[in-house]
């Protein structure tokens, strides 16, 4: 069974720059793997902020980015501000389906 | 964007058939997204992806899940539909609609209990 891993938690002091990350465990992730990254606050429905990797939606603020890193894809948040707080899920596709990372929870601190 | 709305009872009996309904509105169902996906979350947990109906009308779905899930897209009332059998407890989550991933509806809980 195919596991996507992200890193439990995370903590960034406002103003700060945290990057999270979404491994396979098929192996390094590439573009094909079209990277997915969404944010959930509490309560709410997740909201799409990339998707292929990079691309951003039209409300994704211009700080937050999408990358690969190391075989692994990455989202970059730079001046983190209070109200990034919250869950963060990548989403990667594997030829028909598609799995979840576990999430990582945010904190800003 | 669209706008989606999932909707279907809120409580399932154990053994039955969990049948969700995601209605969209503000565009085409046959010509907006490329496809449209069903994401379950249990309480206090992450997300599962569920499965996907293209506009052409095929699916994809969670292999874990595959033998028991079946999703259909109905363009005359611009919706889809997700049915789960043979449910149990832990089929027990909030269940959303989206447009391949960019729109998501609010979602709803769904509860499996005698």
């Amino acid at each position: 069974q195919t596991v996507v891993t992200q890193e439990p938690s995370l903590t960034v002091s406002p103003g700060g720059t945290v990057t999270l990350t979404c491994a396979s465990s098929t192996g390094a992730v590439t573009s094909d793997y079209y990277p997915n990254w969404f944010q959930q606050k509490s309560g709410q429905a997740p909201r799409a902020l990339i998707y292929s990797t990079s691309k951003k939606h039209s409300w994704t603020p211009a700080r937050l980015s999408g990358s690969l890193l190391g075989g692994k894809a990455a989202l970059t948040l730079s001046g983190v501000q209070p109200e990034d707080e919250a869950d963060y899920y990548c989403l990667l596709y594997y030829g028909g389906a598609w799995v979840f990372g576990g999430g990582t929870k945010l904190t800003v601190l | 964007q669209v706008q989606l709305q999932e909707s279907g009872p809120g409580l399932v009996k154990p053994s039955q058939t969990l049948s969700l309904t995601c209605t969209v509105s503000g565009g085409s169902i046959s010509s907006g997204f490329y496809y449209w996906s069903w994401i379950r979350q249990p309480a206090g947990k992450g997300l599962e992806w569920i499965g996907q109906i293209y506009t052409s009308g095929s699916t994809n779905y969670n292999p874990s899940l595959k033998s028991r899930v079946t999703i259909s897209v109905e363009t005359s009332k611009n919706q889809f539909s997700l049915k789960l059998s043979s449910v149990t407890a832990a089929d027990t989550a909030v269940y959303y609609c989206a447009g391949e991933f960019s729109d998501w509806g609010q979602g709803t809980l769904v509860t499996v209990s005698s």
